[in-house]
């Protein structure tokens, strides 16, 4: 079965910090690849996503993300983080084939920037 | 920016009793789904509908729960008989079409406490 690791439960950082959120996937097909964050009380947001091509992928407010295949990853990278970054943030894959588009979600990690 | 409507944000609920989620997808979209985010869990796929009717569901969406869209508009989640296990954020989302190119649009969710 499909599945998304994220292995930081919670990152704190101060601002301007750099920041890399890891995930791997286990799924040895063609896969598109997500990021979504949480800020609180509010819904998913989609950061940035991965189809195909340049496997480093811009997001919105700074974000990427990069997909090495060889090591199923695809983490999220931003140079340094402001406060306003402070949110929950969510790997997650579907897998490709005849999926109507089911996502499987990471546990998520929470990121806490302190000013 | 179009968005997912989910109501009520919150609702709390005697074990045994009948809950009904709602939602309002973006008026031009075709396919719906309900997530649910068990409290220190992952976000976990639950359903997706398109063509009124379900065109996938997880191992959770067992016979306690179904969902409708009664009038074109709406897209309600119905748990028969809450258990206290079903206490969880549900989200649901709403796309144009049942591939990727478009991403999911998620709702803020409702947060169902089952006492």
């Amino acid at each position: 079965a499909q599945s998304v690791s994220q292995h930081n439960h919670h990152v704190i950082l101060s601002e301007a910090a750099s920041l890399e959120l890891g995930c791997n996937y286990s799924y040895g097909g063609t896969v598109n690849l997500f990021w979504y964050v949480q800020y609180p009380g509010q819904h998913l947001q989609l950061l940035l996503k991965y189809f195909s091509g340049d496997p480093l992928v811009k997001g919105i407010k700074g974000f990427e993300a990069e997909f090495i295949k060889s090591k199923f990853s695809f983490n999220l990278r931003k140079p340094s983080v402001q406060w306003s970054d402070t949110a929950e943030y969510f790997c997650a894959v579907n897998a490709g084939g005849g999926s109507q588009g089911n996502l499987i979600f990471g546990k998520g990690t929470k990121l806490s920037v302190k000013p | 920016e179009p968005e997912v409507t989910q109501t009520p944000s919150h609702q709390v609920t005697q074990m045994g009793q009948e809950v009904i989620l709602r939602c309002v997808p973006i008026s031009n979209h075709l396919y719906f789904y309900w997530y649910r985010q068990i409290l220190g869990q992952k976000v976990e796929f639950l359903v997706s509908f398109y063509n009124n009717e379900i065109s996938e569901k997880s191992e959770i969406f067992d016979d306690q729960f179904s969902v409708e869209r009664p009038d074109g508009s709406n897209f309600t989640l119905k748990i028969r008989s809450t258990k206290l296990e079903d206490s969880a954020m549900y989200f649901c989302a709403s796309s144009l079409t049942g591939r990727y190119s478009y991403g999911y649009t998620f709702g803020s969710g409702t947060r169902l406490t089952v006492v």
